[in-house]
C-alpha cells in the first residue's frame, strides 16, 4: 500500500527545473513525505523530507500543500546525472516502513 | 565515509539450494531494512531490525526466508529452497534511528536459475 500516487514518466530538459508531484490525499497528521531517487543498477537514494513546511537542502526543494494531499518535488536545474526514478513516500513518525510504490522516471535531455 | 555494504554483489543458485546474503549498516545505525525489488517495480519491504531484535516481518513472503541480526550490526538474510520466482535484487538499508531517514546499499542480484 503505496499511499501516494505519481505519474509515470516524465522529460525535463537540461538546466531547467524538474518540478515531480505526488499526490497524498489521504495523508494522517504524523505522517511525513519522503522523497528517494534511484539511479539504473544502484540503490535508492535519499533526498528530502518534510512534515508540513517546506524543505529545502543542497539537492532539491520540497513543496507541501497548505491541506497537505500533495507535493512536489523540485530540481532547480536539472542535469543528465539527475535521470532516474524517483519515489514519494509518506511514513509516520517512528514508523518502520518506507512504502515505494512504482514512482517517476525522470528523463533529462540534452 | 563508509557506507551500507552488501555481499555478494551478484549470486547465481540453483533452485532448491540455500543462499544466505549479507548487510554491513553505517556504523552506529540501530536501524536496518531488508527490501525486494524486481524488474520494474520499486522496492518491496521485508523486514525491519530494531537493535537485535526483528521489529516488524510482516513483508516476509513465507517461511523460507528468514533475517538475523545477533549483535545488532550485520544482519543476514536467509532464503532456504530458493524458487525462481525468488529472483530479484535484494537491498540492505539503515539508519541512526525510527525517525531517520534510510540510507541503501547497493543490493545482491540474486538469479536463481
Amino acid at each position: 500500500d503505496a499511499k501516494t500516487t505519481q505519474p509515470t514518466s516524465m522529460d525535463c530538459a537540461e538546466g531547467r527545473a524538474a518540478n515531480l508531484p505526488c499526490n497524498h490525499s489521504t495523508i494522517s497528521g504524523n505522517e511525513y513525505v519522503y522523497w528517494y531517487r534511484q539511479i539504473h543498477s544502484q540503490g535508492p537514494q535519499y533526498i528530502i523530507h518534510g512534515l508540513k513546511n517546506n524543505e529545502t537542502n543542497e539537492m532539491a526543494s520540497l513543496i507541501i500543500t497548505e491541506d497537505r494531499k500533495s507535493s512536489t518535488l523540485i530540481l532547480p536545474h536539472a542535469t543528465l546525472r539527475d535521470t532516474a526514478v524517483y519515489y514519494c513516500i509518506v511514513r509516520v513518525t517512528g514508523g518502520n516502513q518506507f512504502y515505494f510504490g512504482t514512482g517517476t522516471s525522470l528523463t533529462v535531455i540534452p | 565515509g563508509a557506507g551500507v555494504s552488501q555481499t555478494p554483489s551478484n549470486k547465481v543458485t540453483e533452485k532448491g539450494k540455500y543462499v544466505e546474503l549479507r548487510c554491513d549498516p553505517i556504523s552506529g545505525h540501530t536501524a536496518l531494512y531488508w527490501y525486494r525489488q524486481s524488474l520494474g517495480q520499486g522496492p518491496e519491504f521485508l523486514i525491519y531490525f530494531q537493535g537485535t531484535g526483528a521489529a516488524d516481518d510482516s513483508g516476509l513472503p513465507n517461511d523460507r526466508f528468514f533475517a538475523v541480526r545477533p549483535e545488532g550490526s550485520v544482519s543476514t538474510l536467509k532464503i532456504q529452497r530458493t524458487e525462481r520466482g525468488d529472483s530479484a535484487v535484494y537491498l540492505c538499508a539503515s539508519s541512526p534511528g525510527v525517525s531517520s531517514e534510510a540510507f541503501f546499499g547497493q543490493g545482491t542480484r540474486l538469479t536463481v536459475v
